[in-house]
């Protein structure tokens, strides 16, 4: 297992569009979370998944966004309609439930640019 | 309320010196863990120390130390020796044991080791 995946690793789209973004977690790992960062900031907490069950949401995740991770591998992350203000680094984490100290795996991100 | 303060958005050190980087935290939970990562300009975040509310002494990793005092609710990252190798972004981040366990990020500190 090589670490968690993230695919694209670039996405350049027009205001407007929808976009998908992909994360392969590390295989053990029942916990996976998104998280989106600016320029200049942390990673800021969008979503996140124990096995296919999404537990929480952030205020951050208008209803353009969906995610899903069904059969509780991979998963994903769509923005429909995105706006210029959606341009950031998506990042996607995975952990196991276990320990407080359990610390998240993160993926390279995908960074996203709506034009 | 930020959870989360690192107060110096920039720090340069000479290569071989040792340099802090500054977090502060903010939690009415008992249990709670402190993590630090580097990002490097690739963008992937890599796990450097944890830190436990419980745990008595200090945590050190290789030429990374955590200098916890948990009265003033601080956990200030120390790099020994620094290398040219270091110079990224680093992020201290809290995980709370309530609730999601996402980790809950500062806004960052960028370091620059000069030769």
């Amino acid at each position: 297992d090589t670490g968690v995946s993230q695919n694209p690793r670039h996405k350049i789209t027009k205001r407007g569009q929808n976009v998908t973004f992909r994360c392969d977690p590390i295989s053990e790992h029942n916990r996976l979370y998104w998280y989106r960062q600016t320029l200049g900031q942390g990673p800021e907490f969008l979503t996140y998944f124990q096995n296919e069950a999404q537990l929480e949401k952030s205020r951050l995740l208008s209803d353009r966004f969906s995610a899903e991770r069904p059969k509780g591998s991979f998963s994903t992350l769509e923005i429909q309609r995105t706006e210029q203000g959606d341009s950031a680094m998506y990042l996607c984490a995975s952990s196991t439930d276990r320990e407080l100290n359990t610390e998240a795996f993160f993926g390279q991100g995908t960074r996203l640019t709506v034009v | 309320a930020q959870k989360i303060t690192q107060t110096q958005p920039g720090m340069f050190v000479q290569e071989k010196e040792a340099v802090t980087l500054d977090c502060t935290y903010d939690t009415s939970d008992p249990s709670y863990g402190l993590f630090w990562y580097k990002q490097p300009s690739s963008g992937e975040m890599i796990f450097l120390i944890y830190q436990g509310s419980y745990d008595q002494q200090n945590a050190t990793e290789g030429r990374y130390s955590l200098n916890f005092q948990k009265a003033r609710k601080s956990a200030n990252l120390v790099i020994s020796a620094s290398q040219l190798g270091d110079s990224a972004m680093y992020f201290c981040a809290m995980r709370e044991k309530a609730g999601r366990r996402a980790l809950t990020f500062g806004s960052g500190t960028r370091l620059q080791v000069q030769p």
